[in-house]
C-alpha cells in the first residue's frame, strides 16, 4: 500500500534553514507527482508547493516563494523541502501528499512533521 | 481565487449533513473533499466533484455547480465528526476551503 513517511522536522530559529524529506513506497514514486500542504496549529490547510513526477516542473505559494525549493530524487523514491529563511509563520505541521492522476489534488498523505519556528 | 465554507455543520444521528463549498464559478472547476479528525492527517473522500476513492463510504456524495460545490454525507455516524475541507486547481495554484467543522449530534 501507499506509504508516505516525512522527516526532518524539528526546532529552529528565525532566518535558519531546515531541510524536511518524505519516504515513498508501495508505489512507483517517479510516476507521480508530489506536493506539500502544510497546516499550522488550529488552523487550516494551506498548500505549500508542487512537483511534476520528472522534476521539471514546480509551484509554489506566494508565501514561501523564493525561500522554499522542491525537489525529489526518483532513485532514491524521496521528496525533499529545503526551508530557508523561515519565519514563525511558517510553525506547522508538514504534510506531503500524492497527487492524484495528474490533476492537482491529495490522493495519499503522509503522517505529517512538525516545524516549530522561535527564537 | 478563494473558496468558501460554513464554520460549523451539526446534523443529528442518522440523519443528512450538507456542506457548502463556495466560489466564483466553481461549477466550471473540480472540486475536491477532505477529511480530517483531530491529530490526523487528512485523507480524500471526495474527488472530482462526485467520485468516492476506494473505502470511502456511498454515504459520501458530492455535487458542483454554478457558485456552489456541496459534500452530503447521509446517514450521518458518530465517527463522520471531522473537519472537512474542499479543494480546487486555479492558476497554478491548490486553493482550500477554510474547513467545517461537523458535529453529529
Amino acid at each position: 500500500q501507499v506509504q508516505l513517511v516525512e522527516s526532518g522536522g524539528g526546532v529552529v530559529q528565525p532566518g535558519r534553514s531546515l531541510r524536511l524529506s518524505c519516504a515513498a513506497s508501495g508505489f512507483t514514486f517517479s510516476r507521480y507527482a508530489m506536493h506539500w500542504v502544510r497546516q499550522a496549529p488550529g488552523k487550516g490547510l494551506e498548500w505549500v508547493t508542487f512537483i511534476s513526477y520528472d522534476g521539471n516542473n514546480k509551484y509554489y505559494a506566494d508565501s514561501v516563494q523564493g525561500r522554499f525549493t522542491i525537489s525529489r530524487d526518483n532513485s532514491k523514491s524521496t521528496l525533499y523541502l529545503q526551508m530557508n529563511s523561515l519565519r514563525p509563520e511558517d510553525t506547522a505541521v508538514y504534510y506531503c501528499a500524492r497527487d492524484g492522476a495528474g490533476e492537482y489534488y491529495f490522493e495519499s498523505w503522509g503522517q505529517g512533521t512538525l516545524v516549530t519556528v522561535s527564537s | 481565487y478563494e473558496l468558501t465554507q460554513p464554520l460549523s455543520v451539526s446534523v443529528a444521528l442518522g440523519q443528512t449533513a450538507r456542506i457548502t463549498c463556495g466560489g466564483n464559478s466553481i461549477g466550471g472547476k473540480n472540486v475536491h473533499w477532505y477529511q480530517q479528525k483531530p491529530g490526523q492527517a487528512p485523507f480524500l473522500v471526495i474527488y472530482r466533484d462526485r467520485n468516492r476513492p476506494s473505502g470511502i463510504p456511498e454515504r459520501f456524495s458530492g455535487s458542483n455547480s454554478g457558485n456552489t460545490a456541496t459534500l452530503t454525507i447521509s446517514r450521518a455516524q458518530a465517527g463522520d465528526e471531522a473537519d472537512y475541507y474542499c479543494q480546487v486547481w486555479d492558476s497554478s495554484t491548490v486553493v482550500f476551503g477554510g474547513g467545517t467543522k461537523v458535529t453529529v449530534l
